[in-house]
């Protein structure tokens, strides 16, 4: 069975500091690997994704997101930080055939 | 057209009503999603419709009943809740291009639900 860890309730960083949320991943195989976004009483909204290829993803909003298998992380990050970042962070994964088993979330504050 | 639209966006109700939460997208998407999400909580998947088909039930309890009744179209069946079916009833489409989990997910808003 496949599991997600963010191991930070709450990641609090200045503005333009760069920030960093944190996902550690369990699975027996090859993961996909997933960042959502949700600001308060919205869906979540997807960010970026790794499947496979280059371990530095890409994705909204400026975010990126680097996949270690060593380490089995899959870190998000940004250079520098805006206050309308601020937001509940979620990371998921899944194998090939299943489906989404979602982190506990990250709230990050942006403050000014 | 990206959004997943949701309706109603509250819904209050009683132990004994029967409601219905509905979902409609125009992107395509073939598989069409039911999430639950309690607050400050991670979301937790009910049900999946792969092309109009129930392909995950996640051992849900009969108090709440999917349907979906045509490609775009997805209700959410309501009846005998309880209080603590009270949450943030979220719906989201996908891709469906091989098995799934290689797609994202389109959410939308989310219906907040409070049973009392």
């Amino acid at each position: 069975a496949q599991s997600v860890a963010q191991p930070e309730d709450q990641v609090n960083v200045a503005e333009g500091n760069p920030l960093t949320v944190k996902c550690t991943y369990s699975v027996s195989g090859n993961p996909y690997l997933f960042w959502y976004v949700q600001y308060p009483n919205r869906g979540l909204q997807f960010l970026l994704k790794y499947i496979t290829g280059d371990n530095l993803v890409k994705g909204s909003y400026g975010f990126e997101a680097e996949f270690n298998k060593s380490q089995t992380s899959f870190h998000l990050k940004k250079p520098s930080a805006l206050v309308s970042d601020s937001a509940l962070y979620f990371c998921a994964v899944s194998l090939y055939g299943q489906n989404f088993v979602f982190g506990p979330g990250t709230r990050l504050s942006v403050l000014p | 057209d990206t959004e997943v639209t949701q309706t109603p966006k509250h819904l209050v109700m009683g132990m004994t009503n029967k409601k219905s939460l509905k979902c409609e997208q125009h992107m395509g998407h073939r598989a069409m999603y039911w999430y639950k999400q309690k607050a400050k909580k991670p979301p937790e998947l009910m049900f999946v419709y792969s092309y109009e088909k129930l392909s995950i039930n996640e051992s849900v309890p009969s108090r709440f009943s999917p349907e979906c009744p045509n490609s775009s179209l997805l209700n959410l069946h309501l009846h005998a809740l309880q209080p603590e079916d009270s949450a943030l009833y979220l719906c989201a489409s996908s891709q469906v291009t091989g098995p799934l989990g290689d797609e994202k997910l389109f959410f939308g808003s989310g219906t907040q639900l409070s049973v009392l």
